[in-house]
């Protein structure tokens, strides 16, 4: 089982339409959880962090973290041809981060 | 705050040669940068832990003697990729965090094509 998982997509959603991108992660002690945007040839770009149970809003983005199913979430509102782009859920280790493979998300205009 | 800068954003080298990639924090102190590759099309791939004053740790499979890792500094982490090879063209990014509680921040990379 990896340490962070998420489906590779590509997720399509058409512009003004919610996306959804999900996040499993295996370690039931970590505490820290992130989500990066990533253009193509760009390096990861900060979008949400979330450290506990809840959901956490700002601007269009809302982040949900369930520890107990050890699941996160990243909601973006309104989608715009502009947030495609591949989406990197990250998990804070003991040492370093664990990184998923990332969900291309394409947001049809 | 918490600016990662990465330098170069790309070198084209020979094959053979070596090359040094640079990494500074801006405005927060780092103890630790983090040194990820990336191919196209592919996941982010941790190579290396940089360790202020320390020796880096190395990832499996990473080779330390020809990815030489220098943190001399609480806000310089140097990457040389040594005698390098066509197929260590990559995307090279580094990253640090100001402290356990903030996320990891991350230079803008190194587009490396070795010829």
């Amino acid at each position: 089982q990896k340490e962070v998982e998420q489906n590779s997509g590509p997720l399509s959603v058409p512009e003004g339409a919610i996306a959804s991108l999900n996040c499993t992660y295996s370690d039931r002690v970590s505490q820290s959880f992130f989500w990066y945007r990533q253009y193509s040839g760009k390096s990861p770009e900060l979008i949400m962090s979330i450290y506990s149970n809840g959901d956490k809003e700002d601007g269009r983005f809302t982040a949900q973290l369930n520890k107990a199913s050890q699941y996160v979430s990243l909601l973006i509102r309104d989608s715009q041809p502009s947030d495609s782009a591949t989406y990197l859920c990250a998990v804070r280790g003991t040492y370093k981060y664990i990184f998923g493979t990332g969900t291309r998300l394409k947001v049809l205009a | 705050g918490a600016v990662v800068s990465q330098h170069p954003s790309w070198v084209i080298c020979k094959s053979g040669t070596s090359v040094k990639i640079e990494c500074r924090s801006l405005d927060f102190q780092a103890t630790t940068m983090f040194w990820y590759r990336q191919f196209p099309k592919q996941s982010l791939m941790l190579m290396a832990t940089s360790n202020e004053g320390s020796k880096a740790t190395y990832e499996q499979g990473v080779e330390k003697d020809k990815f030489l890792i220098n943190h001399a500094s609480l806000t310089l982490s140097t990457l040389t990729v040594t005698s390098a090879h066509p197929e260590d063209s990559s995307f090279y990014i580094c990253s640090a965090d100001p402290d356990t509680n903030s996320p990891l921040h991350f230079g803008n990379g190194t587009r490396l094509t070795v010829t």
